[in-house]
């Protein structure tokens, strides 16, 4: 099992200029989440999925737009990137079986993202 | 509004002896815990949780403890390794929906 696999491992962007950070699953997990982390700050919750074709909003929802198609993808999108996007952006998996208790989260190796 | 705190950036603590990481919280919603470690260059990984149901959950060398009245919980770890040199996460969950709420991590230094 790979786990959960984030490309690209770095990237630097532009101001105003769109991307998309891949994440994958192979463990059959029902949730998926993606979180960005800012220097000397905790992980925020940008978007979560409960499923294929359901996503919702989390803490830091502004900015960013997501899908998820099948299963083991949920893609984040990043439309008109700006400065205040600089961070590294993990990506997790659960199984959701149970709501809140005994729940595991899963993370990527993050992406990190610097936006000039 | 940072919902879980961990006051303490970092720690540093002889090999051998006991580590103790901190972690407040100020949502009365949250009933299950977690704490994850984190390596530079990697994602974090799960370390040990406790239900609110309980004031301590033990595996191997980390006990964490609960103190809901007190909102703050700990992590224990005994004997502390330099393999465990690292960023310590705790997070909070309520007892609806499947958000997480991190706190801001503490560093934890174990000399050898």
């Amino acid at each position: 099992n790979a786990g959960v696999t984030q490309t690209p491992k770095f990237r630097i962007l532009k101001i105003g200029q769109s991307m998309t950070l891949q994440c994958t699953q192979d463990m059959n997990h029902n949730y998926m989440y993606w979180y960005r982390q800012d220097p000397g700050m905790g992980l925020k919750l940008i978007y979560y999925s409960v499923g294929a074709g359901i996503t919702d909003k989390g803490e830091v929802p502004n900015g960013y737009n997501v899908s998820r198609s099948t299963t083991e993808d949920f893609p984040l999108r990043l439309e008109l990137a700006a400065p205040s996007q600089t961070s590294v952006y993990f990506c997790a998996s659960s199984y959701g079986e149970t709501s809140g208790a005994q729940e595991t989260q899963y993370f990527g190796p993050g992406t990190r993202l610097l936006v000039l | 509004d940072q919902q879980v705190k961990q006051n303490s950036p970092s720690l540093s603590v002889q090999e051998g002896r006991i580590s103790i990481l901190n972690c407040d919280y100020t949502n009365s919603m949250f009933d299950y815990f977690l704490w994850y470690k984190k390596y530079p260059a990697e994602g974090p990984t799960f370390l040990i949780s406790i239900s609110s149901i309980k004031d301590k959950n033990e595996d191997g060398r980390f006990t964490v403890f609960l103190n809901k009245s007190a909102k703050h919980l700990s992590l224990h770890i005994v004997p502390s390794q330099p393999g465990d040199s690292a960023v310590y996460f705790c997070a909070a969950s309520p007892n609806t929906g499947n958000q997480f709420y991190f706190g801001t991590g503490t560093s934890l230094t174990v000399i050898p």
